[in-house]
């Protein structure tokens, strides 16, 4: 069946990258998506990649799609303390001619001095 | 200034009342959708809805209800019948492939 799992948590310095991981399992997905949760807030849409792309860039952020091991990343360049936040992977599964989303449970990622 | 507006942003009520979450959109999308989410989980899909005056239930449908009388409004009710209903709700809309959430509603039930 579908499902999206992440790490639950990451620790990181200040000035140091991050990379959130992610696997996903249908492998139909035509988009994979990342989110940004800050506390009681709702989902921030960050970016998205297209299953056909290995790549996307956008400003500090790199998403990396391996189609083959259905792994995706996300690393946040010169990572700052307003990068902490739950961090939520999305891949898009096809139901009854909709586009729907199944999310992973979050990474929590923590920035420190 | 266009988005998803979600009311209130915290809401109380006592076990066996009904409750019902406001959602609107003036972003002019088709698509809406609500979400609950409870901690250290994700999202989970309780129902969307593609047009006005159609609906379709998602995986946790089950002791809640929703209308789409307007492609704006999406208003969801929490009933008697959903055995935990305290949680974050979140709302969302849609155009293609990107879906947009409102700010959500956390709801207690005591």
């Amino acid at each position: 069946g579908e499902d999206v799992e992440q790490s639950l948590f990451l620790s990181v310095r200040e000035g140091d990258s991050s990379v959130i991981n992610c696997t996903y399992t249908d492998s139909s997905s035509t988009y994979l998506y990342w989110y940004k949760q800050e506390p009681g807030a709702g989902l921030q849409l960050l970016t998205y990649i297209f299953s056909n792309m290995d790549m996307k860039q956008d400003q500090r952020l790199t998403v990396l799609l391996n189609k083959k091991d259905k792994h995706l990343s996300l690393r946040i360049a010169d990572t700052q303390t307003g990068d902490s936040a739950i961090y939520f992977c999305a891949e898009t599964s096809i139901s009854g001619g909709y586009n729907k989303l199944i999310f992973g449970a979050g990474t929590r990622l923590a920035v420190h001095p | 200034d266009g988005g998803i507006t979600q009311s209130p942003k915290y809401l109380f009520r006592k076990e066996g009342q009904n409750v019902t979450l406001s959602c609107e959109q003036n972003l002019n999308h088709d698509a809406m959708y609500w979400y609950r989410q409870d901690p250290g989980q994700g999202l989970r899909l309780i129902y969307y809805s593609q047009i006005v005056n159609d609906f379709q239930k998602g995986d946790i449908a089950e002791g809640y209800s929703v209308s789409r009388e307007k492609k704006e409004s999406f208003p969801l009710t929490v009933t008697s019948a959903q055995k935990n209903p305290t949680a974050f709700y979140l709302c969302a809309s849609s155009t293609g492939y990107e879906q947009y959430f409102g700010p959500g509603t956390r709801l207690t039930v005591t």
